[in-house]
């Protein structure tokens, strides 16, 4: 079975700083997706981004990136120049490949935003 | 505009009592999932659907049940043999498989036993 590891349940960072949440997992797939999902106070689930595995390129949402390590199974989400309302928990997920939806989630890192 | 509609966003359920919650898309998704969120546990999987008249058991499936008789609804029903029903419920749904995606997630069911 895939498992999904958030060793980091709670970080912090200085407004306007630099902050890496760490991701690893487990799976013997080659085909495969990853995601990073933000879920705010308000509790409402948004994806933050994604990966495809067969992609030697990182993705990049705005200040949003990731380090794919597909190697070493790691998927680490960088949050560049961190507001306020970046504060939430964040949860790491894996996806198999096509044709299977079932997403498995990380326990979640809970990010702090100091002003 | 399109999304996911839970309800009710708060539920109090008595012990021996089943209760069920709604989720309602407008997307036109396919796929459509049911998680329980635990504090430090993050989601665990329930149950899903890929079609209507559908579905397959998660990980905890145990003490719930569900039915997929239109392809918008996705009802979860939390029986009396759910020994620890307290949770936050959230519903989810995809597009089909061959797109690369992930879910569209509803606000939540805060489901507490009294």
């Amino acid at each position: 079975a895939q498992t999904v590891t958030q060793s980091q349940p709670e970080m912090s960072v200085q407004e306007a700083e630099t902050v890496t949440l760490s991701c690893t997992y487990d799976t013997s797939e080659s085909d495969y997706y990853l995601f990073w999902y933000k879920q705010p106070p308000s509790r409402q689930m948004i994806l933050v981004i994604r990966q495809e595995a067969y992609k030697q390129q990182n993705a990049t949402e705005n200040r949003f990136s990731v380090n794919f390590q597909k190697a070493a199974k790691s998927f680490s989400l960088k949050i560049s120049d961190s507001q306020l309302g970046d504060a939430a928990m964040y949860f790491c997920a894996y996806r198999r490949g096509r044709g299977y939806q079932k997403v498995t989630f990380g326990t979640g890192t809970k990010l702090q935003v100091i002003p | 505009d399109g999304g996911i509609t839970q309800s009710p966003k708060y539920l109090f359920r008595k012990e021996g009592q089943n209760v069920t919650l709604s989720c309602e898309q407008n997307l036109n998704h396919d796929a459509m999932y049911w998680y329980r969120q635990d504090p430090g546990q993050g989601l665990r999987l329930i149950y899903y659907s890929q079609i209507v008249n559908d579905f397959q058991k998660g990980d905890i499936a145990e003490g719930y049940s569900v039915s997929r008789e239109k392809k918008e609804s996705f009802p979860l029903t939390v029986t009396s043999a759910q020994k620890n029903p307290t949770a936050f419920y959230l519903c989810a749904s995809s597009m089909g498989g061959q797109v690369m995606g992930g879910y569209t997630f509803g606000s939540g069911t805060r489901l507490t036993v009294v």
